[in-house]
């Protein structure tokens, strides 16, 4: 199975701040990786595939990026509504797996 | 697009429940389709996966014990839950294959084995 490992599993950041979550797979998954926000109680959503396309009527303050092993998720801007837990997720081989997860907090 | 689980409950080791995950706003036949799940606190493990066309893949932690499958004339997704064990305690999800992701997901249903 193709292990993802999720960087930092917390971190606050202010109003305004770039925020940076990275994830790294066990192999090469050439950019098959998703990444998700759950909120508490809700059910995860998703908001880059592909590593860096944009998913549907999410802001354009999330990006993706990466290629290979290493990819990462950033938040151009940190906003109240970004607080929760993010998980990035690989695609390429079954079974899917997800990183452990980063729970991000407003500073 | 939307998509609501049911089915979930209290059950015993040992027994089985189905869930079933209703589709609608889109057409259900042409997608693949996930069932993920969540224990409590926890992070989000994948559990099996049907493909338009009725292929299926399974996590090994449930494979030979669950069973995915589709019913299209009704859109509805299900898994049969067999052989419960007190890990298999979750939120159980349904969503929708997008690329390399899943671009809808239910509002969950939870599934709690105990005696």
């Amino acid at each position: 199975d193709i292990q993802m490992t999720q960087s930092p599993a917390s971190l606050s950041a202010s109003l305004g701040e770039t925020v940076t979550i990275q994830c790294r797979a066990s192999e090469d998954i050439y950019s098959g990786l998703a990444w998700y926000q759950q909120k508490p109680g809700k059910s995860p959503q998703l908001l880059i595939y592909g590593a860096s396309s944009l998913q549907d009527g999410v802001p354009s303050r999330f990006s993706g990026s990466g290629s290979g092993t290493q990819y990462s998720l950033k938040i151009s801007s940190m906003q109240t509504e970004d607080e929760g837990v993010y998980f990035c997720q690989q695609g390429l081989k079954y079974p899917f797996t997800f990183g452990s997860g980063t729970k991000l907090e407003i500073k | 697009v939307q998509l609501v689980e049911s089915g979930g409950g209290l059950v015993q080791p040992g027994k089985s429940l189905k869930l079933s995950c209703s589709a609608s706003g889109f057409t259900f036949s042409s997608y693949g389709m996930h069932w993920i799940r969540q224990a409590p606190g926890k992070g989000l493990d994948w559990v099996a996966y049907i493909s338009s066309s009725s292929g299926t893949v399974y996590a090994d932690a449930v494979k030979g014990r669950f069973t995915i499958s589709r019913d299209n004339a009704k859109n509805t997704l299900y898994l049969q839950l067999n052989s419960l064990k007190s890990e298999d305690t979750a939120i159980y999800y349904c969503a929708r294959r997008h690329y390399s992701g899943l671009d809808y997901w239910g509002q969950g249903v939870m599934v709690t084995v105990s005696s």
